[in-house]
């Protein structure tokens, strides 16, 4: 089955840095790449995700991109702010049709230091 | 607020019991996901319902079942409790499958005693 190994599992940045958080994901199969960012005792929110057809997006400060070859996609977010704050996850689908499981990471805690 | 409302938000109980959550899922979404977040896990999957049939299973113990209805709400049970099984756990719903957006709810805390 798929596995999803995501890094670091911290994060700590002086707000206006950049984060990098990196996954791998084992079968390369996987066709669908979401990223949720889940704040303290609230519900994961899907911030930005990707398809094995596209190579990177981006969404304002947000980016993800995605390197099928080496079965890894990174998520990328630049000046960032105090309220960036929270646990993110990575995501993977493995599906050939709609019916299938998302594998998640097993989070990143971002620390942004003002 | 994601439109995806679970109850209760908080569940306290003993080792042994039976518990039942519920969820209902956006106006229009008709697949409906539930997931397990432990302390020291990330977010497992657990099931997958669309409109009403079951499509997906992850590792889902023995012990625990889910349900989806006519009007799209879905339960998922809990027995024969153990202190492990405590977990914040979560419903998700989509439009259709898998990779569409899955939308999550609040959750619902449970703690067993």
């Amino acid at each position: 089955g798929e596995n999803v190994e995501q890094h670091p599992s911290t994060l700590s940045v002086q707000e206006g840095d950049s984060a990098v958080i990196k996954c791998t994901y084992s079968d390369s199969a996987s066709n669908y790449f979401p990223w949720y960012k889940q704040e303290l005792g609230k519900r994961p929110q899907l911030i930005i995700d990707i398809r094995s057809n596209v190579g990177e997006k981006k969404d304002q400060r947000i980016a993800v991109t995605l390197n099928k070859t080496a079965k890894h996609f990174s998520l990328h977010i630049t000046e960032t702010q105090p309220e960036d704050s929270a646990v993110y996850f990575c995501a993977a689908s493995l599906t050939t049709d709609s019916w299938g499981k998302l594998q998640f990471g097993a989070g990143t805690q971002v620390v942004v230091t003002p | 607020d994601s439109g995806v409302t679970q109850t209760p938000k908080h569940l306290i109980t003993a080792t042994g019991q039976r518990v039942t959550l519920r969820c209902s899922p956006r106006s229009g979404d008709l697949s409906v996901y539930w997931y397990q977040q432990s302390l020291d896990q990330g977010l497992q999957f657990l099931i997958q319902y669309y409109n009403g049939e079951e499509r997906a299973k992850g590792n889902i113990l023995e012990r625990f079942s889910a349900q989806q209805f006519p009007d799209l709400h879905s339960e998922l049970n809990l027995s024969s409790l153990e202190l492990g099984d405590s977990a914040l756990y979560f419903c998700a719903s989509s439009v259709l499958g898998t990779t569409d957006t899955q939308y999550f709810g609040p959750g619902t805390r449970l703690t067993v005693l």
